[in-house]
Formats: C-alpha cells, sequence, structure tokens
C-alpha cells in the first residue's frame, strides 16, 4: 500500500514564525501535491511538483513556497504565517503524469493554526 | 475554474438514494471522484476518462457527459459508511477539486 505521511497533525504558530510542513511518500511516486482545505471551498491547491527539484504554482500560492531535493520528499513553508493560513493542509502523491488513470494518495492532513 | 458541485450537502437515510453533481465551466477531460470520511484523508473511488463512460463498484457509480462538462455520482441503497464529504477533480494544466458535497446518512 502506498503511504503518504505528514509531519504533524496539529500545528500552532504564532503570526510571522516560518512554518515548514513535511510530507513523505514510500511508493516512487513522481508528482506530489500540497492542498489547503477550508469549509465551503474544498480543496484547493496550492504547489505541485511533477519530479524531483521542479515545482509549479496552483491556484493559491501567496504566501508560500515548496521544496523537493527528494523524490520521496515534499516541504511546503509558510515563510511568514498569517492568521489567514489557519487551516487543514494535506499533501498528495500520485504515480505520474503519463497517465491521466493514476489516482492520487493523501496523507492524513495537519491542522495548523497561526495566532 | 474550480468545478462546481451540488448540493453542498444532504442528509439521508439508510436505504436512501442520492446523487451529487460535479460541472465545470471548462472542458473536461477525465474526472476523478474521492470520498473523505471526517478525520480522515480523501480516498479515492473511481476515475471517468472519456466522456458517455459509466463505472461503479458496489452501489456506488458515476457517469461522465463530456459535452455538457458534468458528471455525477450514484449512491444508491446508501449505507451509514458512506457518510462523508465527496469531491470531484479534473485536470486541466493543473488539478482542480470540487467544492465539496457532504453526504450524511442516519439510521
Amino acid at each position: 500500500d502506498v503511504k503518504v505521511t505528514q509531519s504533524s497533525r496539529y500545528l500552532v504558530k504564532r503570526t510571522g514564525e516560518k512554518v515548514f510542513l513535511e510530507c513523505v511518500q514510500d511508493m516512487d511516486h513522481e508528482n506530489m501535491f500540497w492542498y489547503r482545505q477550508d469549509p465551503g471551498l474544498g480543496l484547493r491547491l496550492i504547489y505541485f511538483s511533477y519530479d524531483v527539484k521542479m515545482k509549479e504554482k496552483g491556484d493559491i500560492p501567496e504566501g508560500y513556497s515548496v521544496s523537493r531535493e527528494k523524490k520521496e520528499r515534499f516541504s511546503l513553508i509558510l515563510e511568514s504565517a498569517s492568521t489567514n493560513q489557519t487551516s487543514m493542509y494535506l499533501c498528495a502523491s500520485r504515480r505520474s503524469r503519463i497517465s491521466k488513470a493514476y489516482e492520487q494518495y493523501f496523507g492524513p492532513g495537519t491542522r495548523l493554526t497561526v495566532t | 475554474q474550480q468545478p462546481v458541485q451540488s448540493p453542498q450537502a444532504v442528509i439521508l437515510r439508510e436505504g436512501e438514494d442520492a446523487v451529487i453533481n460535479c460541472s465545470s465551466s471548462k472542458a473536461l477531460y477525465s474526472v476523478h471522484w474521492y470520498r473523505q470520511k471526517h478525520g480522515e484523508a480523501p480516498v479515492f473511488l473511481m476515475i471517468l476518462l472519456k466522456g458517455g463512460e459509466q463505472k461503479g463498484h458496489d452501489k456506488i457509480s458515476a457517469s461522465f457527459n463530456e459535452k455538457k462538462q458534468q458528471s455525477s455520482l450514484y449512491l444508491t441503497a446508501s449505507q451509514l459508511s458512506y457518510s462523508g464529504t465527496y469531491f470531484c477533480g479534473t485536470e486541466s494544466g493543473q488539478f482542480y477539486f470540487g467544492t465539496g458535497t457532504s453526504l450524511t446518512v442516519i439510521p
């Protein structure tokens, strides 16, 4: 079974802090994704990566950056956390984009609260 | 560009049927369906890759109307285990998930 793990289930940070959210997958997947989930807004894509050292902006990249130095690890960075970044953050991975038939596998999520 | 789902929320009694719709203002090339139970990660249900395709397993099935740019998820004879939030998703340059439909099945 594919396993996607995220470094924390719950995180509380103060406004202005730099925050790192880590995501690791164990199935040699090429693609990885970061989403945030807010009530009524569904899942919105922040950044994604089709391969190591590659990154692409999604719908809502402002205030975030990412790093993918190794294939299995995709990090989301909040450069200076703000209260409007309080949300559930979900990481996902996918085998590749060669076939549209490949599904995404999600991690358990990190609920981040910025005070 | 984010697909719109309807209804936003639905409450069913066990054994009742439900339909969740997903529509897009842009062309749909494929449609994914996921379910997320409370406090858990979204889990893949099925993918429809071409217009006219219909798929299903157990009592959950889906259809894809490429011309109308919409997909529907059908849940028949609902069970308590069907409760959760259902998301459709599509890929066009990047992946877009829908706004979600909360489905609650009560005894």
